[in-house]
């Protein structure tokens, strides 16, 4: 079967960094995305990795090892306004989303 | 520029009733999806479309029927709602440009709940 595994829950600071991990076994791999969803509102796009490697966008950066079925978010200078579920999502051998249930952030001051 | 607009926002039905949720987008997109999010589950496809007039089953497309009449437009019906499918429903869609990531843009999502 297909599965995308993200932990459920975490908590972090306030301008201190965070790593939100996730791990993948789908038939076939063709691209993986995250997305940010705050609460009570629609998924939007953060990043995409097709290769192996880091992905830097502002604070923003997205690693992946497609050896290991492994990808990281890394959010740095945290913001309150970072409180959110992030979801992460592999497209399998027929192009279709695979979805993770998605990290719920919770940032502290 | 609106994007993808999903209507209604909420709404509630009583066991056996029909209905239908209306998707439109702005974009030009040749592709449009229906999900379905419950807690503590990932986004899972209802059914989808590659372009007007085109339909095809997702991963839980049973209780669903989906019609793409114009481009624009993607409709999801229930026939007889049913408790199972309360849930929060959204709509996507994205390019068919080959050089696209792919990435989806969603609407802000219809609340239905069913007593």
């Amino acid at each position: 079967g297909q599965n995308i595994d993200q932990p459920t829950e975490m908590t972090a600071t306030e301008g201190a960094i965070v790593q939100i991990n996730c791990t993948y076994q789908t038939s076939g791999f063709n691209g993986l995305f995250w997305y940010q969803q705050h609460a009570g509102e629609a998924p939007t796009f953060l990043s995409y990795n097709v290769l192996d490697g880091l992905e830097e966008k502002g604070r923003f950066s997205s690693f992946l090892s497609r050896s290991k079925g492994y990808s990281y978010l890394l959010l740095k200078e945290l913001q309150m306004k970072d409180s959110a579920s992030y979801l992460c999502a592999v497209k399998d051998s027929n192009y279709q989303l695979i979805w993770g249930a998605g990290t719920k952030l919770i940032i502290k001051p | 520029n609106a994007g993808v607009t999903q209507t209604p926002k909420f709404r509630v039905l009583k066991t056996g009733q029909s209905m239908t949720l209306l998707c439109a987008q702005d974009m030009n997109h040749e592709y449009m999806y229906w999900y379905r999010q419950d807690p503590g589950m990932g986004l899972r496809l209802i059914h989808y479309s590659v372009g007007e007039g085109t339909t095809a089953k997702g991963e839980v497309p049973d209780g669903y029927n989906v019609s793409r009449l114009k481009k624009q437009n993607f409709l999801l019906g229930l026939e007889s709602a049913a408790p199972s499918q309360t849930s929060v429903y959204f709509c996507a869609s994205r390019n068919l440009d080959r050089g696209d990531t792919g990435e989806l843009f969603f609407g802000e999502g219809s609340r239905l709940t069913v007593l």
